[in-house]
């Protein structure tokens, strides 16, 4: 069964541009949650979708958004990019709604100049 | 939200027991506790999960004790392919929880197992 997918895997933009990631999910999973990684911040939880629906999101500025499409596959939306941005974007998907067991894809790259 | 600790780093030799602890002393009622590796360049690998006593799975246990402050995660007779990241995750996992978009990943524990 293939992985989670994530393209690109890595983005270079400059600041005020804003950037879409796709992930594409485990066949069968109907869950896509996103998560951004940095150094300093470790993983933190930016929002879950389940059947389309967003049902659940982490502390985030509305410059970040996401959405679902009917095949489960997701994208993630960051506008007006910041500096602060740059990091490691995880998605993972999982059977159910909710954090039971995930599994993540190998993540994008982002770097803001 | 659950705080937790856990030793920033550990080391290990090829074929013993590591037990890493996380202590998450203010767990709520409806958090559970998951643990996950990561290795560079690549996102976390879901091992354990579990809410109370003990669990296992092919490749790990989870003990959990009756107050539910701290976790341990027993990897039995690791390889040098175990040396990875692994983090320690306590939150509502249910969606809709309560403390679900408050959830992060701490700075983890980083295994080194030696030859």
């Amino acid at each position: 069964k293939a992985g989670v997918t994530q393209t690109p895997r890595y983005l270079i933009k400059t600041r005020g541009q804003q950037v879409t990631l796709s992930c594409s999910p485990i066949s069968g999973h109907r869950s896509v949650s996103w998560y951004q990684q940095t150094p300093g911040q470790g993983l933190q939880f930016l929002f879950e979708y389940f059947s389309e629906t967003q049902r659940n999101k982490g502390n985030f500025p509305g410059r970040f958004s996401g959405r679902q499409f009917s095949n489960s596959r997701s994208e993630m939306n960051v506008s007006t990019l910041e500096l602060g941005d740059s990091a490691l974007y995880l998605c993972a998907s999982s059977l159910s709604s909710g954090l039971y067991e995930q599994y993540f894809g190998p993540g994008t790259r982002l770097t803001v100049t | 939200l659950a705080k937790t600790t856990q030793p920033i780093s550990m080391d290990s030799y090829e074929g013993q027991e590591v037990n890493i602890t996380c202590s998450h002393n203010n767990i709520a009622t409806n958090d559970y506790i998951t643990w996950y590796q990561q290795f560079p360049s690549q996102g976390p690998r879901f091992i354990i999960q579990g809410y109370k006593t003990k669990v296992t799975n092919e490749v790990a246990s989870l003990f959990i004790p009756a107050d539910r402050k701290s976790s341990t995660l027993s990897l039995p007779r690791v390889s040098l392919s175990d040396t990875a990241v692994y983090y320690c995750l306590v939150g509502d996992i249910r969606s809709g929880g309560t403390s679900y978009g408050k959830l992060t990943f701490g700075q983890g524990t980083i295994l080194t197992v030696h030859p």
